[in-house]
């Protein structure tokens, strides 16, 4: 079984401040891969990235990082200097067992305010 | 962007009707999936496909059907609608795992509301 939780439904900062969205996942292999997806106010879902349980290390996309530790079982998400743009619905999702399934945590609504 | 559609985009029906949802994608992909979104459970698998007349259940698939002739089409059908079937279904896509796992590519949803 896997399970992903996303334990803060919603944030809100004021623009220009950082925010770190959390996500902790469950299972029980060891080959598995994380995700997390965007879905703003339009409704549509975007992919933003992949990790697979193989690497640990961390990974920076301008304003976005990742920090994925096994020891913790988490894959967190930092927006740094967030903007009105990243208003949106963040979802955290985990693969694995080698199934073609993906769970996904109930996602965490952020609001960014100007 | 992947090119995945939906249609409709929007529907209304009646308790009891059967309704049918479709999923179009153009990138020749082999998984195809079918989620529905609600609010406090994110999005819950309902069925999905690993190829043509390939077809397993998800998490959700009590009063749900689909249907893969195509390589490109995933079809969603709701047999008798119910009230509880009232939600946003979304249609994914993606292939086959690699070294670097697989991730999905959502089409622009369904809005569905059984009255």
């Amino acid at each position: 079984a896997q399970k992903v939780t996303q334990a803060q439904t919603e944030i809100s900062v004021v623009e220009k401040e950082d925010v770190t969205l959390d996500c902790v996942y469950e299972t029980r292999d060891t080959t598995y891969y994380l995700f997390w997806y965007k879905q703003p106010p339009s409704g549509e879902l975007v992919f933003l990235i992949r990790r697979n349980s193989f690497d640990e290390q961390n990974e920076i996309s301008g304003r976005y990082s990742w920090n994925f530790q096994k020891s913790t079982s988490s894959f967190n998400f930092t927006i740094t200097a967030s903007q009105v743009v990243d208003s949106a619905v963040y979802f955290c999702a985990l693969n694995s067992g080698g199934y073609q399934k993906v769970t996904f945590g109930i996602g965490t609504k952020l609001q960014v305010i100007p | 962007d992947a090119g995945i559609t939906q249609s409709p985009r929007h529907k209304v029906t009646e308790t009891g009707t059967p309704v049918t949802l479709r999923c179009h994608q153009t990138e020749n992909h082999r998984y195809m999936y079918w989620y529905r979104q609600d609010p406090g459970h994110g999005l819950r698998l309902i069925h999905y496909s690993y190829g043509v007349k390939d077809t397993d259940k998800g998490e959700v698939s009590d009063g749900y059907s689909v249907s893969r002739s195509k390589t490109e089409d995933f079809l969603l059908t709701l047999e008798s609608a119910t009230s509880s079937q009232t939600s946003v279904y979304f249609c994914a896509i993606s292939e086959s795992i690699s070294r670097e796992g697989l991730e999905q590519y959502f089409g622009p949803g369904t809005r569905l509301t059984v009255t």
